[in-house]
């Protein structure tokens, strides 16, 4: 089955703690993406990566950071500068414009801070 | 900057219905237009994806159109039903690779 795993469903964070999403395809996807959603907004794009060991900011990088080091992993981290962490975030993967640029979606992760 | 409206924001339809949802967007220099559904606390689906160089798309109940020149796509859901209930969205693919989503309209078919 190929499709998007995003661990753990939920996660809860403590002030000044650094957490880490996990997101995984096995679509062979080259690009990858971190989204985050709030109640009531649109989707806002954190971080992309085009390629392996390359990534690029988003709209709202502040707080966050990603690495890259395999085409099928691209894991979130929510540091503790990160002051509103409390959000529903997404990782979706494309096969670029070759494959016709559709995205595709993990099933979120929803993490709040106590 | 490409800006990707969609309204209503909310919608509200007895069963049966034929019904039109609309995304507008304001740079028309897009690769391609697509269309997802999301359930609450869910991850996006993928409905439909237009490329640019095409008019429309066909998914069983779904028809999404495609009019660059004036910036608008609108999704078509005929015969709808209580399953269908959920928020759409579309979203646009333009040069920077980037995909801007508009803010959704939630939907609710009554049965």
């Amino acid at each position: 089955d190929g499709g998007i795993t995003q661990s753990p469903k939920y996660l809860f964070r403590k002030e000044g703690q650094n957490v880490t999403l996990s997101c995984e395809q096995n679509l062979n996807h080259d690009a990858m993406y971190w989204y985050r959603q709030d109640p009531g907004q649109g989707l806002r794009l954190i971080y992309y990566s085009q390629i392996v060991n390359d990534f690029q900011k988003g709209d709202i990088a502040e707080g966050y950071s990603v690495s890259r080091e395999k085409k099928e992993s691209f894991p979130l981290t929510v540091t503790s500068a990160q002051k509103n962490p409390t959000a529903f975030y997404l990782c979706a993967s494309s096969g670029g414009l070759a494959g016709g640029g559709e995205q595709f979606f993990g099933p979120g992760t929803r993490l709040t801070v106590l | 900057k490409q800006e990707v409206t969609q309204i209503p924001a909310a919608l509200s339809v007895p069963e049966g219905e034929n019904l039109v949802l609309n995304c507008s967007f304001t740079d028309s220099a897009i690769y391609n237009l697509q269309w997802f559904r999301q359930d609450p606390g869910k991850g996006l689906t993928s409905l439909l994806l237009i490329q640019s160089s095409q008019r429309e798309q066909t998914s069983g109940r779904l028809n999404a159109s495609l009019d660059k020149s004036s910036g608008r796509s609108t999704l078509y859901i005929a015969a709808s039903q209580p399953g269908d209930s959920a928020t759409y969205l579309c979203a646009t693919l333009g040069g920077t690779y980037k995909y801007i989503f508009g803010t959704g309209t939630r939907l609710k078919v009554l049965a």
